[in-house]
């Protein structure tokens, strides 16, 4: 079964930590894989996807197939990354389905 | 240049009632995408229209049904409501061809079912 895992509803770091948000995936194939965000007040937005491998706003998703994960990093949280973070998984070749994790809610302290 | 309208940006309805829910995409989009987001489930979701065509759906009864016109806007359509159907309704366009590569998502219908 194609399911995207993201272990933790919240994350609370404080500013200038590094962050690391977890996505794990089960998909048989090459995935591809996405982070969508949702700041408050805001739509859901593209933030990065793996084929890209770029860094958005100092953040960083590399696919890990051994592991398969998928986990969203940054050195120095900034309090602007407050969000909802969601991992998702385009589901089968030509589906139109994105399969998104249940989303893990950054919280960064001053 | 606009995003992805919806509208209405809030509905309240009663059980068995019908709800209309309307979508704009992108100038150029051609897909259309439906998603559920009832609290708790994360997004779920519902269908895909692409060139006026039903193309994909997701785990949900006929109930829940749509359409997509030929200026590529989109309505989505849930009969004989039930409580458990309040909830967010996101809709989200993207470019022909591209499936569901890059989601452009609107700000959304909240559904209260009472």
């Amino acid at each position: 079964a194609q399911r995207v895992t993201q272990p933790e509803k919240l994350l609370s770091v404080f500013k200038g930590a590094p962050v690391e948000l977890k996505c794990n995936y089960s998909y048989s194939g090459s995935p591809e894989l996405f982070w969508y965000v949702q700041y408050s007040r805001q739509r859901l937005q593209l933030l990065l996807r793996h084929i890209s491998r770029e860094s958005i706003k100092g953040f960083t998703a590399d696919l890990n197939k051994g592991e398969t994960s998928f986990h969203l990093k940054k050195p120095f949280a900034q309090e602007e990354d407050s969000a909802m973070y969601y991992c998702a998984l385009k589901g089968s070749s030509n589906t139109g389905k994105l399969i998104f994790g249940q989303g893990t809610t950054l919280q960064v302290k001053p | 240049e606009a995003g992805v309208t919806q509208s209405p940006t809030h509905l309240i309805k009663t059980r068995g009632q019908q709800a209309t829910l309307r979508c704009s995409p992108i100038s150029g989009h051609t897909s259309v995408y439906w998603y559920q987001q009832a609290l708790g489930l994360g997004l779920q979701f519902l269908l895909w229209y692409d060139e006026g065509e039903e193309r994909n759906r997701g785990n949900f009864p006929p109930r829940f049904s749509g359409r997509q016109f030929p200026n590529y806007s989109s309505e989505l359509n849930v009969n004989a409501l039930e409580l458990e159907d309040s909830a967010l309704y996101l809709c989200a366009s993207s470019l022909l061809g591209s499936g569901a590569n890059v989601l452009t998502f609107g700000a959304g219908s909240r559904l209260t079912v009472l």
